[in-house]
């Protein structure tokens, strides 16, 4: 079956970690992306790649990172730097990036600091 | 002025009944739309797409674009309890950013009680 896959499910992170989020996609898609979505918000974009060895930040890149050395994956670490990092966090896909490319979305990943 | 605005709600409708849910976009620029569905918990799955002016059915659900008035609507038609969660607005490059990403609406919950 083709899709993305997210993991884990449920993460928690101590003050001062660092955590990666997996993302991968089978869908041979060129573009991934990664969203924060806050209780009673929509989503809000942290990075995004077109095309492997390449990424954009998004509207609220500070304190995240992210790599793309392979086409189906881009993992997303969380620093330490991110001051209120307790989210749903949600990869993404899509075959291009033009305006009537539909994104695809993962099952999410929801990360909780103790 | 957010670039993409929806009603918060909840909006509640009977069982049967034509839900309305309504998007605004700041951007005239913005050429196309994307409704996602997203029950709790879960992520953002896609409905309905549209790009042009007018009416585009798919099923029980229509989406209604006015780029004049700058608003994108989506009718549910015979709601189900089914329908029952958050429908989110997205808008492609809005405000002339980078292709690829999609500016999300803060979503509008649905709820449909027998």
């Amino acid at each position: 079956d083709g899709g993305i896959t997210q993991s884990p499910k449920y993460l928690f992170r101590k003050e001062g970690q660092n955590v990666t989020l997996s993302c991968e996609q089978n869908l041979n898609h060129d573009a991934m992306y990664w969203y924060r979505q806050d209780p009673g918000q929509g989503l809000r974009l942290i990075y995004y790649s077109q095309i492997v060895n390449d990424f954009q930040k998004g509207d609220i890149a500070e304190g995240y990172s992210v790599s793309r050395e392979k086409k189906e994956s881009f993992p997303l670490t969380v620093t330490s730097a991110q001051k209120n990092p307790t989210a749903f966090y949600l990869c993404a896909s899509s075959i291009g990036v033009f305006s009537y490319n539909e994104q695809f979305f993962g099952p999410g990943t929801r990360l909780t600091v103790l | 002025q957010k670039e993409v605005e929806q009603n918060s709600g909840p909006l509640s409708v009977p069982e049967g009944a034509i839900a309305s849910l309504n998007c605004t976009y700041s951007d005239r620029g913005s050429q196309s739309f994307f409704w996602y569905r997203q029950y709790s918990g879960k992520s953002p799955e896609l409905i309905m797409f549209i790009y042009s002016n007018g009416d585009k059915e798919d099923g029980r659900f229509t989406a209604q674009l006015n780029k004049a008035s700058q608003y994108v609507s989506l009718l549910i038609r015979d709601s189900q309890p089914s329908d029952s969660a958050t429908y989110l607005c997205a808008v492609p490059n809005a405000g002339g950013t980078s292709y690829g990403k999609l500016t999300f609406g803060q979503g509008t919950i649905l709820t449909v009680h027998p």
